[in-house]
């Protein structure tokens, strides 16, 4: 099993809402991700979750807050978006670190109205 | 800095053409080498890998050759389909002194194929 799950699929949301994407895996992998993608872009880096701790944080803005509440499971709380905060969000998992292979989930396409 | 320089595009071609992709990189040590691939609405699919220099990665007819003479990791098939329409992305990871960096992606290039 190589799959990377995530939900939900589509979300739309206001300026002033509280929201969370889920990404869950069960490869029995280490190192979990967080990715921003905006359209005909490469995948930008936000997050790196390490033997469930936060090893990399690329100067995101607070309104957005990651949560590794265990191996399998990594979560992205909303708060407070702006429009400019439309993208697609995917989620990628490898085995140990970021010298391994990275397996990506098919992402949530979030809209901020 | 690590970079990666492959050709935007789109690329248009017919049904059975021969594709070739370049990708060549910049990296201070021995990177890992990927190409993944998305197709629309959909998150990324590793496609093929090289670890070494000299490795060819392949997958569903897909091929690739880790080239350090040239920096280059260039993807290559003998006869495309309408279904392999989609944008393929360059990568490395490399391990330095601090620790494994993130995957540096070259900007991606859309392909068409047309029946």
């Amino acid at each position: 099993d190589t799959e990377v799950t995530q939900t939900p699929k589509h979300l739309v949301m206001g300026m002033t809402n509280k929201k969370s994407l889920k990404c869950e895996q069960h490869m029995g992998h280490r190192a979990m991700y967080w990715y921003k993608q905006k359209a005909k872009k490469p995948p930008e880096l936000m997050f790196v979750y390490s033997y469930e701790k936060l090893s990399i944080n690329e100067s995101v803005p607070s309104r957005f807050s990651p949560e590794c509440p265990n191996s399998s499971l990594l979560n992205l709380h909303l708060h407070a978006l702006q429009p400019e905060d439309s993208a697609l969000y995917l989620c990628a998992s490898s085995r140990r670190g970021m010298e391994d292979e990275q397996y990506f989930g098919p992402g949530t396409r979030l809209t901020v109205t | 800095g690590n970079s990666v320089t492959q050709m935007e595009g789109p690329v248009t071609l017919s049904e059975e053409a021969f594709l070739t992709i370049n990708c060549t990189y910049t990296a201070t040590g021995y990177p890992s080498l990927f190409w993944y691939v998305q197709y629309p609405g959909e998150g990324l699919q590793l496609l093929l890998k090289a670890t070494k220099a000299d490795d060819k990665g392949s997958n569903k007819g897909f091929e690739a050759t880790y080239r350090k003479e040239t920096t280059s990791f260039h993807l290559e098939k003998g006869s495309v389909q309408v279904s392999d329409s989609a944008v393929y992305f360059c990568a490395l990871s490399e391990i330095s002194g601090g620790g494994a960096d993130g995957l540096t992606f070259g900007k991606g290039t859309h392909l068409i194929i047309q029946p």
